[in-house]
């Protein structure tokens, strides 16, 4: 199975800063790289798939980037309804999570 | 709007069984590959298993920790997923999501609780 490595687990942060989380893959995973956001109760929310793509209705703050094995999210200006938790998600082979990146005021 | 609507969840004893329904609108359910992702309390996300197309066999695949344990179905007449889980353990206690993972839809969740 393919393993997803977040980091950092956890990151405290102010609105207007710039963040980058970054996630990697155990083995080589082409672009197969999707980003969630999650916020307490709710179910994920896809944010970015294919490594850099937008999905429809997330704001241009957020951006994916990387390929292979590195990928990284970043949220250029941080906005209060940002804070919540990110996974990073591989689907080369069938579908595995990172563990999850907590980011906090 | 696209809707993906869990139902069925609830409280089971080990060893017993459960079976999750997820009915989905607003999508063309034909085309779409469907998985069940489950979060146990404070936890991360588990991919649980998919399903792909009935045209392309209604292939299934499934994590480790609940293969042959857990089935999923689909029945296109209804557009519903299902997901039939046997022998459980106290371990499957999750919130789970039924999701069209390649197109970004997900449903609520809906909680199993495994206890004696």
């Amino acid at each position: 199975d393919i393993q997803m490595t977040q980091s950092p687990s956890s990151l405290s942060a102010s609105v207007g800063d710039r963040v980058t989380i970054t996630c990697r893959a155990s083995q080589s995973i082409g672009s197969f790289l999707n980003w969630y956001q999650q916020k307490p109760g709710n179910a994920p929310k896809l944010l970015i798939y294919a490594a850099y793509s937008l999905q429809s209705g997330v704001p241009s703050r957020f951006s994916g980037s990387g390929s292979g094995t590195d990928f990284t999210l970043t949220i250029s200006s941080l906005q209060p309804e940002d804070f919540a938790t990110y996974y990073c998600q591989q689907s080369y082979s069938t579908t595995t999570f990172g563990q999850g990146t907590r980011l906090e005021i | 709007e696209v809707q993906l609507v869990e139902s069925g969840g609830g409280l089971v004893k080990p060893g017993g069984s459960l079976r999750l329904s997820c009915a989905a609108s607003g999508i063309t359910f034909s085309d779409v590959w469907m998985s069940w992702v489950r979060q146990a309390p404070g936890k991360g996300l588990e991919w649980v298993g998919r399903i792909n197309t009935k045209s392309e066999g209604g292939t299934t695949d499934y994590a480790a920790p609940v293969k042959g344990r857990f089935t999923i179905s689909r029945d296109e007449s209804k557009d519903m997923v299902y997901l039939q889980m046997n022998s459980l353990k106290t371990e499957d206690t999750a919130v789970y999501y039924c999701t069209a993972m390649g197109s970004g839809y997900w449903g609520q969740g809906t909680l199993v609780t495994v206890s004696s």
